[in-house]
């Protein structure tokens, strides 16, 4: 199995512009996560879905932020518009909701928002 | 969800046994409680997982004493790839759809 594919793996943007972060969790897998880390405020969840349907989105800073999961292989995390402050590493995980607290993490998006 | 505390770093030689410790005060009956382990520019790695006594996978031991206010994270014989971030988090029954809520973390340092 390839793991939790994250698509871009680092992004410079301006200011203002608009972010797509991509997400393609392990097959099989029906719950997806997005959590973004920081160097001040560590790992923080931001939303997460459960067989495509988002559960708890208490976590998503603003209204900046949405996130859609279309189906069950892909999720994307959009930033409209982006500002600097959104600059941290976003990573997606995935799991099986049968199995221990075991989450599978991607390799994390570098966002730099100037 | 109950909070814990755990050192921010320790430091350690190669082919020592590392000890990690957790304290989680509040854990309430039916909280389990999970090791990650994160390398720089790389997504936080599930390492173990208990809910009392002791747990032993192929990478480390997870001890848990009966009060289970506290748990001890043991790396053998640790070598230069074992160093890294070490996360205790302290959740709700066994269910992998439950959030996770990380704390700071322990980075550990592993010299030659």
């Amino acid at each position: 199995d390839a793991g939790v594919i994250q698509s871009p793996r680092h992004e410079v943007t301006e200011m203002g512009q608009e972010v797509t972060l991509r997400c393609k969790p392990i097959s099989g897998h029906d719950y997806l996560f997005w959590y973004r880390q920081t160097m001040m405020r560590g790992l923080e969840l931001l939303i997460y879905f459960n067989n495509n349907v988002p559960i708890d989105d208490s976590g998503m800073p603003e209204d900046r932020f949405s996130a859609k999961m279309p189906n069950a292989s892909f999720s994307t995390l959009k930033i409209q518009p982006s500002e600097p402050r959104d600059s941290a590493v976003y990573f997606c995980a995935s799991t099986i909701g049968s199995q221990e607290r075991a989450q599978y993490f991607g390799p994390g998006t570098r966002l730099l928002v100037l | 969800l109950a909070k814990t505390t755990q050192p921010i770093s320790m430091d350690s030689y190669e082919g020592q046994e590392v000890n990690i410790t957790c304290s989680h005060n509040n854990i309430a009956t039916n909280d389990y409680i999970t090791w990650y382990q994160q390398f720089p520019s790389q997504g936080p790695r599930f390492i173990i997982q208990g809910y009392k006594t002791k747990v032993t996978n192929e990478v480390a031991s997870l001890f848990i004493p009966a009060d289970r206010k506290s748990s001890t994270l043991s790396l053998p014989r640790v070598s230069l790839s074992d160093t890294a971030v070490y996360y205790c988090l302290v959740g709700e029954g066994n269910q992998a759809g439950t959030a996770l809520i990380f704390g700071k973390g322990t980075t550990l340092s592993v010299s030659s």
